[in-house]
């Protein structure tokens, strides 16, 4: 029974460069979120998908960071030209169903940029 | 808009010492409550949750939580604490008025446990 799984564990990149991360959720999961934990902070949510659809990405930055999650394959969050403060753990969770219930977590993706 | 506040940031006890850690939420709604821990280099796992019911909950590895209501505070504890328990701690909130299970974390307590 796999758990949420995050690909790559680590991922570097030049400045302007696009950045992708994938998360495959658990089986059965059809609820995804993404969160960000910068250096010295805790994790902050960035958006929530369901199958085909983004229910909330209220804690998106406006430009250069989209995300999706397709009804085949894996939720992907993409982060174009990014830039040094972009470095940071991306964190990917996934839920059975909305409202009362318990979040699983990836082992992240640890984004630097050079 | 919510927050978590987590007030020690580093704790450094010895082995066999008793374990408390703060955690206060600012949302005048009905929420749920989870303590997560991030063992290093590994992902977050879920210590214990309170949706409703008993305020004292029991989690894993002889953890415990308190959910105070009145205080907006949901503390972790631990009677006696491990080398193995050497980990940061992260309380979070979950709003149900809110879409789905988004989570609002603290900043995290980070433990250091000296054998």
């Amino acid at each position: 029974n796999a758990g949420v799984m995050q690909n790559p564990r680590h991922l570097v990149r030049r400045r302007g460069q696009e950045a992708r991360l994938r998360c495959s959720p658990m089986k059965g999961h059809s609820h995804v979120y993404w969160y960000r934990q910068l250096p010295e902070e805790g994790l902050k949510f960035m958006v929530y998908l369901q199958k085909e659809n983004i229910i909330d990405e209220s804690g998106m930055p406006k430009e250069r960071f989209s995300a999706e999650f397709p009804k085949e394959g894996p939720s992907i969050l993409r982060i174009q030209q990014v830039v040094r403060g972009d470095s940071a753990a991306y964190f990917c969770a996934s839920s059975d169903r909305t409202g009362v219930s318990e979040a699983f977590f990836g082992q992240g993706t640890r984004l630097t940029v050079v | 808009a919510q927050s978590v506040s987590q007030h020690n940031h580093h704790v450094i006890l010895s082995e066999a010492a008793s374990l408390e850690l703060g955690c206060n939420y600012s949302y005048g709604g009905t929420v749920n409550l989870f303590w997560y821990v991030q063992y290093p280099g590994q992902h977050l796992q879920l210590l214990l949750k309170y949706f409703s019911g008993d305020p004292l909950v029991k989690g894993i590895k002889g953890f415990e939580a308190e959910f105070i209501k009145s205080k907006f505070s949901f503390n972790l504890r631990k009677p006696s604490v491990q080398w193995s328990d050497t980990a940061e701690y992260f309380c979070a909130v979950n709003a149900r008025a809110n879409q789905g299970g988004k989570l609002i974390f603290g900043q995290g307590t980070e433990l250091s446990v000296k054998p």
